[in-house]
Protein backbone atom coordinates (compact mmCIF):
# COMPACT_ATOMS: atom_id res chain seq x y z
CA UNK A 1 0.00 0.00 0.00
CA UNK A 2 1.04 3.65 -0.54
CA UNK A 3 0.58 6.93 1.13
CA UNK A 4 0.69 10.67 0.08
CA UNK A 5 1.91 13.13 2.54
CA UNK A 6 1.32 17.10 1.66
CA UNK A 7 2.18 18.47 4.95
CA UNK A 8 1.14 21.88 3.80
CA UNK A 9 -2.69 22.47 3.05
CA UNK A 10 -2.40 26.51 2.46
CA UNK A 11 0.74 28.35 0.38
CA UNK A 12 0.21 32.01 0.48
CA UNK A 13 2.91 33.41 -1.95
CA UNK A 14 3.23 36.56 -3.72
CA UNK A 15 3.24 36.81 -7.48
CA UNK A 16 7.35 36.34 -9.41
CA UNK A 17 8.14 34.65 -6.05
CA UNK A 18 9.48 30.96 -6.05
CA UNK A 19 7.36 28.56 -4.73
CA UNK A 20 8.07 24.76 -3.32
CA UNK A 21 5.08 22.40 -2.34
CA UNK A 22 6.16 19.19 -0.54
CA UNK A 23 5.12 15.92 -0.93
CA UNK A 24 6.55 12.72 1.03
CA UNK A 25 5.42 9.40 0.02
CA UNK A 26 5.24 5.77 1.74
CA UNK A 27 5.44 3.13 0.00
CA UNK A 28 6.40 -0.94 -0.19
CA UNK A 29 7.06 -1.65 -3.76
CA UNK A 30 8.87 0.93 -6.63
CA UNK A 31 6.40 3.64 -7.38
CA UNK A 32 5.68 6.57 -10.06
CA UNK A 33 5.02 9.92 -9.09
CA UNK A 34 2.69 12.91 -10.22
CA UNK A 35 1.65 15.97 -9.44
CA UNK A 36 -1.92 17.01 -10.56
CA UNK A 37 -3.65 20.88 -10.62
CA UNK A 38 -6.95 21.38 -10.20
CA UNK A 39 -8.01 24.91 -11.13
CA UNK A 40 -11.08 26.02 -9.71
CA UNK A 41 -14.21 24.04 -10.90
CA UNK A 42 -12.56 21.60 -13.46
CA UNK A 43 -10.88 18.28 -13.08
CA UNK A 44 -7.25 17.53 -12.85
CA UNK A 45 -4.83 17.95 -15.13
CA UNK A 46 -1.72 16.26 -15.22
CA UNK A 47 1.87 18.75 -14.14
CA UNK A 48 4.52 16.15 -14.20
CA UNK A 49 5.33 12.87 -13.31
CA UNK A 50 8.77 10.32 -12.52
CA UNK A 51 8.45 7.39 -14.25
CA UNK A 52 12.34 6.51 -14.11
CA UNK A 53 15.50 8.25 -15.30
CA UNK A 54 16.48 11.60 -14.37
CA UNK A 55 15.26 12.67 -10.76
CA UNK A 56 14.73 16.21 -11.82
CA UNK A 57 11.10 16.10 -14.27
CA UNK A 58 10.06 19.40 -15.95
CA UNK A 59 6.55 19.74 -16.48
CA UNK A 60 3.85 22.48 -17.89
CA UNK A 61 3.43 25.79 -17.17
CA UNK A 62 7.21 26.38 -16.14
CA UNK A 63 6.95 23.81 -12.80
CA UNK A 64 9.50 21.31 -12.03
CA UNK A 65 9.65 18.49 -9.25
CA UNK A 66 12.88 16.45 -7.96
CA UNK A 67 12.51 12.94 -7.10
CA UNK A 68 14.54 12.06 -3.79
CA UNK A 69 14.28 8.16 -3.35
CA UNK A 70 16.47 8.23 -0.03
CA UNK A 71 14.11 11.06 1.32
CA UNK A 72 10.98 9.75 -0.31
CA UNK A 73 10.38 12.84 -1.13
CA UNK A 74 8.85 14.77 -5.00
CA UNK A 75 8.65 18.25 -4.20
CA UNK A 76 7.44 20.77 -6.67
CA UNK A 77 9.12 24.09 -7.36
CA UNK A 78 8.52 26.98 -9.82
CA UNK A 79 10.91 29.61 -9.77
CA UNK A 80 8.69 32.70 -10.17
CA UNK A 81 4.56 32.36 -9.95
CA UNK A 82 1.74 33.93 -11.48
CA UNK A 83 -1.49 34.62 -10.94
CA UNK A 84 -3.00 32.23 -12.66
CA UNK A 85 -0.81 29.38 -10.68
CA UNK A 86 -3.76 29.60 -8.06
CA UNK A 87 -5.49 26.51 -8.10
CA UNK A 88 -5.13 23.13 -5.94
CA UNK A 89 -2.17 20.44 -6.15
CA UNK A 90 -1.99 16.94 -5.71
CA UNK A 91 0.77 15.35 -5.28
CA UNK A 92 -0.20 11.20 -5.90
CA UNK A 93 1.84 7.75 -6.45
CA UNK A 94 0.79 4.76 -7.98
CA UNK A 95 2.33 1.20 -7.74
CA UNK A 96 5.08 0.82 -11.09
CA UNK A 97 3.29 -2.63 -11.69
CA UNK A 98 -0.16 -3.82 -10.95
CA UNK A 99 -3.37 -1.81 -11.08
CA UNK A 100 -1.53 1.64 -11.27
CA UNK A 101 -4.52 3.14 -9.37
CA UNK A 102 -3.31 6.36 -8.14
CA UNK A 103 -3.60 7.39 -4.32
CA UNK A 104 -3.56 11.01 -3.78
CA UNK A 105 -2.33 13.38 -1.26
CA UNK A 106 -4.54 15.82 0.80
CA UNK A 107 -3.76 18.71 -1.93
CA UNK A 108 -2.47 21.75 -1.43
CA UNK A 109 -4.21 25.35 -2.17
CA UNK A 110 -1.94 27.82 -4.02
CA UNK A 111 -2.84 30.94 -3.48
CA UNK A 112 -0.90 33.59 -5.44
CA UNK A 113 -1.18 37.16 -4.37
CA UNK A 114 -0.39 40.23 -6.37
CA UNK B 1 -4.26 10.84 -23.73
CA UNK B 2 -7.75 10.02 -23.02
CA UNK B 3 -11.31 13.17 -22.75
CA UNK B 4 -13.20 12.48 -21.05
CA UNK B 5 -16.99 13.75 -20.62
CA UNK B 6 -18.65 14.08 -17.47
CA UNK B 7 -22.39 15.01 -16.56
CA UNK B 8 -23.67 16.69 -15.15
CA UNK B 9 -21.08 19.27 -14.35
CA UNK B 10 -23.40 20.27 -11.18
CA UNK B 11 -26.73 19.95 -9.41
CA UNK B 12 -28.94 20.59 -6.46
CA UNK B 13 -30.87 17.54 -5.14
CA UNK B 14 -33.36 16.56 -2.77
CA UNK B 15 -32.45 14.71 0.34
CA UNK B 16 -33.89 11.05 0.00
CA UNK B 17 -33.64 11.05 -4.10
CA UNK B 18 -30.72 9.84 -6.25
CA UNK B 19 -28.92 11.02 -9.00
CA UNK B 20 -27.12 9.62 -11.90
CA UNK B 21 -23.98 11.00 -13.27
CA UNK B 22 -21.95 10.10 -16.85
CA UNK B 23 -18.90 9.26 -18.10
CA UNK B 24 -17.65 9.37 -21.91
CA UNK B 25 -14.10 8.69 -23.01
CA UNK B 26 -13.54 9.36 -26.11
CA UNK B 27 -11.28 5.90 -26.44
CA UNK B 28 -11.52 2.38 -25.24
CA UNK B 29 -10.45 1.57 -21.74
CA UNK B 30 -10.60 -1.62 -19.38
CA UNK B 31 -11.05 -0.02 -15.80
CA UNK B 32 -12.67 3.21 -14.78
CA UNK B 33 -12.53 4.93 -11.69
CA UNK B 34 -14.87 6.60 -9.82
CA UNK B 35 -13.77 9.04 -6.91
CA UNK B 36 -15.38 11.17 -4.63
CA UNK B 37 -14.20 14.72 -3.40
CA UNK B 38 -15.51 16.56 -0.39
CA UNK B 39 -15.04 19.76 0.25
CA UNK B 40 -11.00 20.77 1.54
CA UNK B 41 -10.38 16.93 1.05
CA UNK B 42 -7.96 15.19 -1.24
CA UNK B 43 -9.86 12.01 -3.80
CA UNK B 44 -11.15 9.22 -2.24
CA UNK B 45 -11.23 5.71 -4.24
CA UNK B 46 -15.21 4.89 -4.47
CA UNK B 47 -15.35 1.85 -7.04
CA UNK B 48 -13.19 0.47 -9.90
CA UNK B 49 -15.36 -0.23 -12.85
CA UNK B 50 -15.03 -3.45 -15.32
CA UNK B 51 -16.93 -3.94 -18.30
CA UNK B 52 -18.56 -6.92 -18.24
CA UNK B 53 -18.10 -7.98 -14.69
CA UNK B 54 -19.49 -5.91 -11.07
CA UNK B 55 -17.35 -2.97 -9.88
CA UNK B 56 -15.11 -3.72 -6.91
CA UNK B 57 -16.17 -0.82 -4.36
CA UNK B 58 -12.98 0.63 -1.57
CA UNK B 59 -13.66 0.21 1.83
CA UNK B 60 -16.01 2.37 3.17
CA UNK B 61 -18.58 2.28 -0.25
CA UNK B 62 -21.02 0.41 -1.06
CA UNK B 63 -23.19 -0.81 -4.21
CA UNK B 64 -26.52 -0.24 -2.57
CA UNK B 65 -25.30 3.32 -2.22
CA UNK B 66 -23.54 3.65 -5.42
CA UNK B 67 -24.42 1.55 -7.81
CA UNK B 68 -22.16 1.48 -11.00
CA UNK B 69 -23.42 0.59 -14.59
CA UNK B 70 -20.40 -0.57 -17.02
CA UNK B 71 -22.17 -1.48 -20.59
CA UNK B 72 -19.25 -0.66 -22.89
CA UNK B 73 -15.62 -0.01 -22.73
CA UNK B 74 -16.29 4.11 -22.70
CA UNK B 75 -19.01 4.46 -20.82
CA UNK B 76 -20.10 3.84 -17.13
CA UNK B 77 -22.64 5.87 -14.63
CA UNK B 78 -22.13 6.58 -10.99
CA UNK B 79 -25.73 6.76 -9.16
CA UNK B 80 -25.68 8.14 -5.49
CA UNK B 81 -28.67 7.04 -4.45
CA UNK B 82 -30.96 8.47 -1.57
CA UNK B 83 -29.23 11.10 -1.03
CA UNK B 84 -28.41 12.92 2.57
CA UNK B 85 -26.57 16.17 2.74
CA UNK B 86 -23.13 14.49 3.37
CA UNK B 87 -23.10 12.92 -0.04
CA UNK B 88 -22.69 16.64 -0.90
CA UNK B 89 -19.07 16.50 -2.85
CA UNK B 90 -17.59 16.31 -6.26
CA UNK B 91 -17.66 13.35 -7.83
CA UNK B 92 -14.64 12.46 -10.42
CA UNK B 93 -14.39 9.75 -12.87
CA UNK B 94 -11.19 8.55 -14.67
CA UNK B 95 -9.26 6.31 -16.42
CA UNK B 96 -5.71 5.13 -16.48
CA UNK B 97 -3.70 4.95 -19.74
CA UNK B 98 -0.41 2.91 -19.60
CA UNK B 99 0.60 3.81 -23.50
CA UNK B 100 4.09 5.24 -23.07
CA UNK B 101 4.30 5.47 -19.06
CA UNK B 102 1.42 5.89 -17.27
CA UNK B 103 -1.30 8.61 -16.33
CA UNK B 104 -4.64 9.11 -14.84
CA UNK B 105 -6.97 11.28 -16.85
CA UNK B 106 -10.04 13.11 -15.44
CA UNK B 107 -13.31 14.46 -15.99
CA UNK B 108 -14.15 18.26 -14.81
CA UNK B 109 -16.41 16.61 -12.16
CA UNK B 110 -20.29 16.76 -10.78
CA UNK B 111 -20.43 18.89 -8.10
CA UNK B 112 -23.45 17.80 -6.01
CA UNK B 113 -25.18 19.22 -3.50
CA UNK B 114 -27.55 17.74 -1.59
CA UNK B 115 -30.25 20.11 0.97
Amino acid sequence: AQSVTQLDSQVPVFEEAPVELRCNYSSSVSVYLFWYVQYPNQGLQLLLKYLSGSTLVKGINGFEAEFNKSQTSFHLRKPSVHISDTAEYFCAVSPSGGSYIPTFGRGTSLIVHP
Amino acid sequence: SAVISQKPSRDICQRGTSLTIQCQVDSQVTMMFWYRQQPGQSLTLIATANQGSEATYESGFVIDKFPISRPNLTFSTLTVSNMSPEDSSIYLCSVVVRVGGTEAFFGQGTRLTVV
